[in-house]
């Protein structure tokens, strides 16, 4: 069974350009997390998707990112216009049922803004 | 939300035991965590223990919880050089459905 893949691996962008990030779940996971982690901090939640809907986008730090999930499968999460905090590491999770015991991790996406 | 704390860094003699401690801050925790991740891999679940329990054991990791003074450490025995990694601590809330991190600690595991 493939496990969470996130694309690209490493991103490094300039200031004020965009950026998506890409997640492909596990297959028959209806739940989607994306978190990150700023460089030395904690890893913080962004928001949950249950199949295309977003369950709770509390963490979203401002409207220059926005997620999708369309078909409920893969989603996406992108930056526009990146700023130089937003530079960390975006992991994106998934699980079969919400709350569940694990939450299967994606590899992660290591964005550096110039 | 929650507020969870860890040390950043901790550094043992390979053969010797690791604990690696957290605190945090909202006691209707159900699930607590611990996640391991090896450099350039993401987070991979070590184990769990739920919130009724003081102690978990299973193979060289022992979790110890004490939800009074909202304590979890985590017991690494016969710590090996592939032990290095940095290890998260990750409360559940009750009717949450996104995990809480700490900013991790690194372990060393020095041959």
């Amino acid at each position: 069974e493939a496990g969470v893949t996130q694309f690209p691996s490493h991103s490094v962008i300039e200031k004020g350009q965009t950026v998506t990030l890409r997640c492909d779940p596990i297959s028959g996971h209806d739940n989607l997390y994306w978190y990150r982690r700023v460089m030395g901090k904690e890893i913080k939640f962004l928001l949950h998707f249950v199949k295309e809907s977003k369950q709770d986008e509390s963490g979203m730090p401002n409207n220059r990112f926005l997620a999708e999930r369309t078909g409920g499968t893969y989603s996406t999460l992108k930056v526009q216009p990146a700023e130089l905090e937003d530079s960390g590491v975006y992991f994106c999770a998934s699980s079969p049922r919400p709350g569940a015991v694990e939450q299967f991790f994606g590899p992660g996406t290591r964005l550096t803004v110039l | 939300g929650e507020d969870v704390e860890q040390s950043l860094f901790l550094s043992v003699r390979e053969g010797d035991s690791s604990v690696i401690n957290c605190t945090y801050t909202d006691s209707s925790s159900t699930y607590l965590y611990w996640y391991k991740q090896e450099p350039g891999a993401g987070l991979q679940l070590l184990t769990y223990i739920f919130s009724n329990m003081d102690m978990k054991q299973d193979q060289r990791l022992t979790v110890l919880l004490n939800k009074k003074d909202k304590h979890l450490s985590l017991r690494i025995a016969d710590t090996q050089t592939g032990d290095s990694a940095i290890y998260f601590c990750a409360p559940l809330q009750t009717g949450a459905n996104n995990l809480f991190f700490g900013t991790g600690t690194r372990l060393t595991v020095i041959p």
